[in-house]
């Protein structure tokens, strides 16, 4: 299977806990995208890379939100002293952008199945 | 502040009809548009797109419409199958601007009915 994988699918914690999710993107793709959702809503974003350099948060990402992209493959998302609002779906998802004309780039992003994240 | 907006949490048709499922943006910065289809426990899959230069992209059963000047859009699917329920996502993207970043909608909730 060559798509985007995550792991773990479903992560129970107590609040307080820290928690991290793994995100292995499509193999040549060099921008990878963390995203949040909640029951009712469409996917927020949360995060992104290009190869390894993140160049965008959202202020949706408090200081305890992580997400690091070490070698510009796989990617991490911690979340240090868990509350219960961020009970939520993440989804990673990722994209090839070349340098070419923007026709060349459609914008379309490839999500994994998602990491869903229960709080108690 | 959202900026793409789905007005429609639901939406129920009845099979072989068409579905209409429509979207709205506030950013005058998107240059292209997605849509997205969503079955639970799996992740959101790319389904069709449209650029800011074109007002119309078809692709089998599924047409796409942008208006420009209403900064509206919608999807067609016509004729509906019951394969088709699932959570329509709506996504909007500056590529140059804001980093391809994909903003969405709250997604609509087809239901096709046999």
């Amino acid at each position: 299977d060559t798509g985007v994988s995550q792991n773990p699918r479903h992560k129970i914690t107590k609040r307080g806990q820290n928690v991290t999710f793994r995100c292995d993107p499509i193999s040549e793709h060099n921008r990878l995208y963390w995203y949040r959702q909640t029951l009712g809503q469409g996917p927020e974003f949360l995060t992104y890379f290009q190869n390894e350099a993140q160049l965008e948060k959202s202020r949706l990402l408090s200081d305890r939100f992580s997400a690091e992209r070490p070698k510009g493959s796989f990617s991490t998302l911690e979340i240090q002293r868990t509350e219960q609002g961020d009970s939520a779906m993440y989804l990673c998802a990722s994209s090839l952008v070349t340098g070419g004309s923007w026709r060349a780039n459609t914008g379309e992003l490839f999500f994994g199945e998602g990491s869903r994240l229960t709080v108690l | 502040d959202q900026q793409v907006k789905q007005n429609s949490p639901s939406l129920s048709v009845q099979e072989g009809r068409i579905s209409i499922l429509n979207c709205d943006y506030t950013n005058s910065m998107f240059d292209y548009f997605l849509w997205y289809k969503k079955y639970p426990a799996e992740g959101p899959t790319f389904l069709i797109s449209i650029s800011s230069i074109k007002d119309k992209n078809e692709d089998g059963r599924f047409t796409v419409f942008l208006n420009k000047s209403a900064k509206h859009l919608s999807l067609h699917i016509v004729p509906s199958q019951p394969g088709d329920s699932a959570v329509y996502f709506c996504a909007a993207s500056a590529i140059y601007n804001q980093g391809g970043k994909l903003i969405f909608g709250q997604g609509t909730e087809l239901s096709v009915k046999p």
